[in-house]
């Protein structure tokens, strides 16, 4: 099974900071990877799919890059309502693993 | 407006079972595969099952396989999850989902469920 290791686990950033988070994939996943955000108490909500396509109504400050094996997801110029967990997922096809997570704290 | 209200999560006993539902509202739900994804208090997300349109495909994470059943009544434009013999670390919250193009697109708000003596 294919294994998705995210890193850093947390991070503490400052409003405005740039910030990039990675995802490695176990084996080849081609791009067929996604990124969520999820806030406390709230569901997931899909940020990136097929590793750099921004969904609807995600703002251009999220930038997800990738191929293969490693991926990224970059905030540019990060706001404060952007504190939330961030998860990469293997998508299209069994098993739709996700990572870990990484934890985005803002000073 | 898309709209995903999971329901039926309550406390189990372990061994025993429980059904969830999710009723699927604002989309044409006959044409999207859909999933469970559960997240346990405290940790990251977890991949449950996926069921494709018609409901005549069915994957599942290992964990679940024999014991959890994905199902779908398009008639009804409803999602089920029947979860069997219940353990301590099957508690967490359930998210259904919708897929589109093979990612996880829009989430209910969760379901409780509590597998405890």
């Amino acid at each position: 099974n294919i294994v998705m290791t995210q890193s850093p686990k947390s991070m503490s950033i400052s409003v405005g900071d740039r910030v990039t988070m990675n995802c490695k994939a176990s084996q080849n996943v081609y791009n067929n990877i996604a990124w969520y955000q999820q806030k406390p108490g709230q569901s997931p909500k899909l940020l990136i799919y097929y590793a750099s396509n921004r969904y609807n109504g995600v703002p251009d400050r999220f930038t997800g890059s990738g191929y293969g094996t490693d991926f990224t997801l970059t905030i540019n110029s990060v706001q404060a309502e952007d504190a939330a967990f961030y998860y990469c997922q293997r998508i299209y096809n069994s098993p739709w693993t996700f990572g870990g997570g990484t934890k985005l704290e803002l000073k | 407006e898309v709209q995903l209200v999971e329901s039926g999560g309550v406390l189990v006993q372990p061994g025993r079972s429980m059904k969830l539902s999710c009723a699927a509202s604002g989309f044409t739900f006959s044409s999207f595969p859909m999933a469970w994804v559960r997240q346990a208090p405290t940790k990251g997300l977890e991949w449950v099952a996926t069921i494709s349109t018609s409901g005549g495909s069915t994957y599942y994470r290992d964990s679940v396989k024999g014991r959890f059943t994905i199902s779908r009544d398009n008639a009804k434009s409803t999602l089920y999850l029947q979860m069997d013999s219940l353990r301590s670390e099957d508690t967490a919250t359930y998210y259904c989902t919708t897929i589109t193009e093979g990612y996880f697109d829009y989430w209910g708000q969760g379901v409780m469920v509590t597998v405890s003596s």
